[in-house]
């Protein structure tokens, strides 16, 4: 069983829509990278955090702690924002980075 | 824009070659890693280095798979010898510690027939 659980796997949605992407957890974490894999295959680093909120632009990146769960949410989505995002929890040994199978996201238009 | 450097883009080869790839880490950063992304099992973490010192490899085969820094400039990932079962594409990320944003180089596309 992975220790880094993401829902959905898949997801579509229209130009426009709120979307939000789950990660879960099952071991003490230090830290929880989201990155993002564009279709091309390049992989981009959107958020590390250890708790709280962080926001970027349109993209919007929280965690829990005492629950184990982070969320990544899209506001107003747009074609270009379909990728892969992964999740990745980096553990209180602070060596051992462990991810997520990713969701891969469709925004049409 | 820094970037990190990975070469070559693409590579296929014959099981039984050696393979090597390259990292050009973002200068200054001071942490580099190797992952390997596959179908099935996504990305993992094979290697990471801090001030070129390896820090963790726990996640590579240590039989055929070897990472070394000779300097803080170039980070290799070695496979000798190289089987069907290491096609994958391979990924450097370089950054300013474990817990501080990495930077992704744009992979390695390995096929080994």
């Amino acid at each position: 069983k992975n220790e880094v659980e993401q829902s959905p796997q898949n997801l579509t949605a229209q130009e426009g829509e709120f979307i939000t992407i789950n990660c879960s957890y099952s071991v003490g974490i230090s830290a929880l990278h989201w990155l993002q894999q564009h279709p091309g295959g390049g992989i981009v680093s959107l958020f590390m955090l250890s708790s709280g909120k962080k926001k970027h632009g349109r993209l919007i990146a929280t965690i829990n702690i005492q629950e184990k769960h982070s969320s990544l949410h899209i506001t107003a989505s747009h074609p270009r924002d379909s990728a892969v995002y992964i999740c990745a929890v980096l553990s209180n040994s602070g060596y051992a980075l462990n991810f997520g199978k990713g969701t891969s996201l469709l925004v049409t238009p | 824009d820094a970037r990190v450097t990975q070469t070559p883009r693409h590579k296929v080869t014959e099981m039984g070659q050696e393979v090597t790839m390259r990292c050009q880490p973002i200068l200054g950063h001071n942490t580099v890693f190797w992952y390997r992304q596959t179908m099935m099992q996504g990305l993992e973490l094979l290697a990471y280095f801090r001030n070129r010192a390896p820090l963790d490899d726990s996640g590579m085969p240590k039989d055929r798979f070897s990472a070394e820094m000779p300097d803080a400039t170039l980070a290799t990932l070695k496979i000798q010898p190289s089987e069907p079962r290491d096609s994958a594409v391979y990924f450097c990320a370089s950054g300013l510690g474990i817990n501080q944003p990495q930077h992704f180089g744009d992979g390695t596309r390995l096929s080994i027939l």
